[in-house]
């Protein structure tokens, strides 16, 4: 079945360190998202790519950076300058960003502080 | 300002009632879409409904529809005959051309609808 897998479901961060959340769609699907997700906060965008070997930063990019190096991929690094990291991070995508176009969401990674 | 308002943090329906969660939107654009999805309490965002900015009718699928008031740029969704299984947290969401072009989804802070039997 087509879909996207986020991984880890569950992930934690030290003190210092970059970590990397994973998504993966074989849609085939153009668009992809990022999301982050806090409680009372709604769905916050962080990066998005239209297309491969490009993206745009989103409304709370600092902190964060991405790649798109292949269709299917869109991996998010959550970098030691992102001083608040524990949250719900959302990968989604859509066929190719056009308006009327549905999002599809993987299961999310909870990620946390140590 | 926020793009998406949703004003009812929490909501209570008794189960077969009907229950209506508000959704606002702000755009100055002509062609939008407008969307909800529910999130249960495992995390994942289901799709519900779809309204398209030029859209003369209002949407449905199924138990849900959607209240689309373009004048009043309102677009609530009424669950009709409440489930358990509804009870999650609900989100109105809008995608609007941005400067470079594309349609990027913009989502409220969302409504935590509980359902009693």
């Amino acid at each position: 079945d087509g879909g996207i897998t986020q991984s880890p479901k569950y992930l934690f961060r030290k003190e210092g360190q970059n970590v990397t959340l994973s998504c993966e769609q074989n849609l085939n699907h153009d668009a992809m998202y990022w999301y982050r997700q806090d409680p009372g906060q709604g769905l916050r965008l962080i990066y998005y790519s239209q297309i491969v070997n490009d993206f745009q930063k989103g409304d709370i990019a600092e902190g964060y950076s991405v790649s798109r190096e292949k269709k299917e991929s869109f991996p998010l690094t959550v970098t030691s300058a992102q001083k608040n990291p524990t949250a719900f991070y959302l990968c989604a995508s859509s066929m190719s960003g056009r308006g009327g176009e549905k999002l599809f969401f993987g299961s999310g990674t909870q990620l946390s502080v140590l | 300002a926020q793009k998406i308002t949703q004003t009812q943090p929490g909501m209570f329906v008794q189960e077969k009632e009907a229950v209506t969660l508000d959704c606002t939107y702000d755009t100055s654009d002509q062609s939008y879409g407008l969307f909800w999805y529910k999130q249960p309490s495992s995390g994942e965002m289901i799709f519900l409904i779809y309204q398209g900015s030029y859209d003369e009718q209002n949407a449905t699928e199924g138990r849900y529809s959607l209240n689309f008031q373009k004048a009043r740029k309102s677009a609530n969704l009424v669950i009709s005959a409440s489930q358990l299984g509804d009870s999650a947290m609900y989100f109105c969401a809008m995608r609007e051309p941005s400067s470079g072009g594309s349609y990027i989804p913009t989502f409220g802070r969302g409504t935590s609808l509980i359902v009693h039997p």
